[in-house]
């Protein structure tokens, strides 16, 4: 099976810009989860998405949103950027989300806010 | 509120020796798993090993192995027989069994193998 792909894998953006995230997760899996890894501050979970729902929510401001569409694949939108939302931000994805199952990563994209 | 706290910001070990990697967590769930995922370089996180809160035998996949003391909250992953691919940030991860898929992570341990 494919794994976790996301796009794109580095972008640059101007404080005040808004940006679009995307994350397919391996096939079959139904949760998608975002989050946001920093050298200061390390993984944050950002939100957690189920069968088109959203499932958990990280404490990240209203900036950050996300959804997921019929076919499990994930997007996370970030409007009015600040220099801090500069980060690796990585997807991971899961068969369902209970039990032992744990969540396999993509390769994340970087965000640089200029 | 669910915490993890790695300790141990560095290691080091030589290539062949044995290094472990220390991880308290704090939880007031009984339902609850434990993970160790590996990140190299590349930035591809991948899962070292996992243990579920109810079993009391410590987890083991090939050179990698774990200490859960459940009691003390403690989950310590032990790599023997070190190898140079073996260098990467290492982040223990917990998650509460019935909410769905929110880890928390600990801030990470970056371990450097010495030729």
């Amino acid at each position: 099976k494919a794994g976790v792909t996301q796009t794109p894998r580095y972008l640059i953006k101007t404080r005040g810009q808004q940006v679009t995230l995307s994350c397919s997760p391996i096939s079959g899996h139904r949760s998608v989860s975002w989050y946001q890894q920093t050298p200061g501050q390390g993984l944050q979970f950002l939100f957690e998405y189920f069968s088109e729902t959203q499932r958990n929510k990280g404490n990240f401001p209203g900036r950050f949103s996300g959804r997921q569409f019929s076919n499990s694949r994930s997007e996370m939108n970030v409007s009015t950027l600040e220099l801090g939302d500069s980060a690796l931000y990585l997807c991971a994805s899961s068969p369902t989300g209970q039990g032992t199952y744990e969540q396999y990563f993509g390769p994340g994209t970087r965000l640089t806010v200029t | 509120a669910q915490t993890v706290t790695q300790s141990q910001p560095e290691m080091s070990v030589q290539e062949a020796e044995t290094v472990t990697l220390s991880c308290t967590y704090d939880t007031s769930e009984s339902d609850y798993y434990l993970f160790w995922y590996k990140q190299p370089p590349s930035r591809q996180m991948i899962l070292v090993i996992r243990q579920e809160a109810y079993k009391q035998q410590n987890a083991t996949e090939n050179r990698f192995s774990v200490n859960f003391q459940k009691a003390a909250k403690s989950f310590s992953l032990k790599i023997s027989d070190s190898q140079l691919g073996d260098a990467a940030m290492y982040f223990c991860a917990h998650k509460v069994g019935n909410t769905g898929n929110q880890f928390y992570f600990g801030t990470g341990t970056s371990l450097t193998v010495i030729p």
